[in-house]
């Protein structure tokens, strides 16, 4: 049954602390983005990969990291740095030349405790 | 301008209504233009995909571009309570080219 798993569905965060949010792909899709969405706000992007080793920032990066070290696997790291980090993080993949065709995963909601 | 704006609703509507959701947009280059849904807590699936003006129909699903007023609308017939959700707008210029997400709006279909 191919699609995108993120993991955990509930995550909280303490102040001062990194945490990582998983995502994993079995559609062998070249191409994985994150997105963050806000109440009222839209999805916006954070970083997105088009090929293993190699990712672009997106228009919200300051905060965040990533790595793509497979094909399967673009992990998010929220560090510290991100001080308004509550909000719901979706993990996308997509076709190498297909990126306006999203498949999305369930999504992550990362709340400060 | 916002490059993309969203009536945010939430919208209510009778079971068997037709709904119309609209989004409007300022950038020309715009070439595809989608439509996501978007279930409560879950991540968006497209739903309608066009490239260029004009109609296209899928079911009760019918989505319209029109590119000279920058203007796009999503029409469902014979709307049921399994089509309450959020409907997300997105656009991109080119073929694998990053998306712009319109806010969404929340529908409702009461039975």
């Amino acid at each position: 049954d191919g699609g995108i798993t993120q993991s955990p569905k509930y995550l909280f965060r303490k102040e001062g602390q990194n945490v990582t949010l998983s995502c994993e792909q079995n559609l062998n899709h070249d191409a994985m983005y994150w997105y963050r969405q806000d109440p009222g706000q839209g999805l916006r992007l954070i970083y997105y990969s088009q090929i293993v080793n190699d990712f672009q920032k997106g228009d919200i990066a300051e905060g965040y990291s990533v790595s793509r070290e497979k094909k399967e696997s673009f992990p998010l790291t929220v560090t510290s740095a991100q001080k308004n980090p509550t909000a719901f993080y979706l993990c996308a993949s997509s076709p190498a030349r297909g990126g306006e065709k999203l498949f999305f995963g369930s999504g992550t909601q990362l709340s400060v405790l | 301008q916002k490059e993309v704006e969203q009536d945010p609703g939430p919208l209510s509507v009778p079971e068997g209504a037709i709904v119309s959701l609209n989004c409007t947009y300022s950038n020309s280059a715009f070439q595809y233009f989608m439509w996501y849904r978007q279930y409560s807590r879950k991540g968006p699936e497209l739903l309608m995909y066009t490239y260029s003006s004009g109609n296209k129909e899928d079911g009760r699903f019918t989505a319209q571009v029109d590119k000279s007023s920058k203007y796009i609308s999503l029409f469902i017939r014979d709307s049921q309570p399994s089509d309450s959700a959020t409907y997300l707008c997105a656009f991109s210029y080119n073929q694998g080219g990053k998306l712009i997400f319109g806010q969404g709006t929340e529908l409702s279909v009461k039975p």
